[in-house]
């Protein structure tokens, strides 16, 4: 889900666990769409993208999963560390080529 | 450069005055976007460069917001009469050319305005 102001959506996960962050996205025109993670006091970094004619994506440790049908992205963490604490977002871009951005979730990992 | 790089890092400013913020995109991209970033929100689209076209300013939220571009290099974004509500985390971002596969956005590290 999403919310506003301080109250971030959180997801708190042990170390090892593996830990998905779920995105709504609004328009079905976008065709790409991208993950960031930011670190307190950072910029947001690029974790992984995927376009709209794929469904899943792997990288090393994360897999982003599309779904066109109910406009609903997914990023998936193997084995959560404590160094992945941060902020994720999700972003869409479609024609205007201008990324929104979706309000972000807090991932909390315990050691 | 390798990365964006934003300055100045930090900036507090009393009500009223001025701020000018500035960004170096990487070399070679040339598409270049600002965005606002409230405490605990999520990034706010302000404005888009792309190459030598007119700029989509459609984000910004006021006419005392303006940015400028020379070229594809820095980029400018300046506040006037700043107000309290201006306070947030300045964000740069830039990439190569839109519609390249897979072409990603560079993100620097902000700059923190705060009105005092």
């Amino acid at each position: 889900g999403e919310s506003v102001g301080l109250h971030l959506p959180t997801l708190s996960v042990q170390e090892g666990d593996n830990s998905i962050i779920n995105c709504a996205y609004s328009n079905s025109a976008s065709d790409y769409f991208i993950w960031y993670k930011q670190e307190s006091g950072k910029g947001p970094q690029f974790i992984i993208d995927i376009r709209s004619n794929m469904d899943k994506r792997q990288g090393q440790r994360v897999t982003v999963l599309l779904n066109k049908t109910v406009k609903h992205l997914s990023l998936q963490i193997a084995a959560t560390q404590p160094g992945d604490s941060a902020v994720y977002f999700c972003a869409e871009e479609g024609g205007s080529y201008i990324p929104t951005f979706g309000r972000g979730t807090s991932l909390i990992v315990h050691p | 450069g390798a990365g964006v790089s934003q300055s100045p890092s930090n900036k507090v400013t009393e009500k009223g005055k001025d701020v000018e913020l500035r960004c170096d995109p990487i070399s070679g991209h040339t598409a270049l976007y600002w965005y606002r970033q409230r405490l605990g929100q999520g990034l706010e689209f302000l404005i888009y460069f792309q190459g030598n076209s007119a700029p989509d300013k459609s984000g910004l939220p006021s006419d005392r917001f303006s940015a400028e571009r020379t070229g594809e290099s820095v980029s400018t974004l300046t506040i006037q009469r700043t107000q309290q509500e201006d306070s947030a985390v300045y964000l740069c971002a830039s990439s190569l050319s839109p519609g390249q596969l897979n072409y990603g956005y560079t993100f620097g590290s902000g700059t923190r305005l705060t009105v005092v």
